[in-house]
């Protein structure tokens, strides 16, 4: 499968304790993207790598959150003391560098593919 | 915030054309329309894009009105699998910009049998 994979795909922690979740996005996509879902709701960004370099985080990612992309492939993701209110899938995401092009039908290469979340439960 | 509104349910029968719409009446010139969908606890699968032409891939098809204020996705022949939920999303294009997408409420699907 070549698709975006995500690691672990459910996490329970205790409030307080540290996770770190891991993004492997599609080979030679240079995008990568953190969202959260809460239930019911619809995902939202947290954090946008170009390759390494990490060229915006929204405002819901705390100073609790960090992201990593260091060598321009994978992504971690990591929580530090976690809050009931941390509880919520973890969605990444990528795509390829190119711009869309006018009228496209089906897939860009800037079209953004989901791997399948990481579950966390903070108890 | 979400530049889209869609009706938060609706129900369609199975192997029956299946027609989400979708407003987007603030919609630019360089933004594109984009429609994922959600089944229960997976990640959101891309279905189609378009600009301003109509647009069909083996998943469904993809309407927007002239004036680009409002487009329609239809599945053409839905089954019980197509139940999920359907986000409608307006992204501007260029390698400028992040490309982040922002997810409003989307539509509910049941397909009946």
């Amino acid at each position: 499968d070549t698709g975006v994979s995500q690691d672990p795909r459910h996490k329970i922690t205790k409030r307080g304790q540290n996770v770190t979740f891991r993004c492997d996005p599609i080979s030679e996509h240079n995008r990568l993207y953190w969202y959260r879902q809460t239930l019911g709701q619809g995902p939202e960004f947290l954090t946008y790598f170009q390759n390494e370099a990490q060229l915006e985080k929204s405002r819901l990612l705390s100073d609790r959150f960090s992201a990593e992309r260091p060598k321009g492939s994978f992504s971690t993701l990591e929580i530090q003391r976690t809050e009931q209110g941390d509880s919520a899938m973890y969605l990444c995401a990528s795509s390829g560098s190119g711009t869309l092009g006018a009228g496209s039908g089906g897939s860009s290469t800037d079209t953004q593919y989901f791997g399948p979340g990481t579950r966390l439960t903070v108890l | 915030d979400a530049k889209t509104t869609q009706p938060p349910s609706m129900d369609c029968a199975e192997g029956r054309a299946a027609n989400l719409p979708c407003n987007h009446s603030t919609i630019s010139g360089n933004e594109y329309v984009y429609w994922y969908r959600q089944i229960h606890s997976q990640g959101p699968q891309y279905i189609i894009h378009g600009l301003k032409n109509n647009e069909t891939n083996e998943m469904a098809s993809l309407i927007i009105t002239e004036d680009r204020k409002s487009s329609t996705l239809i599945l053409p022949h839905a089954t019980l699998r197509d139940t999920a939920v359907y986000y409608c999303i307006v992204r501007e294009a260029g390698s400028s910009n992040t490309g982040k997408l922002i997810f409003g409420q989307g539509t509910t699907l049941q397909v009946k049998p």
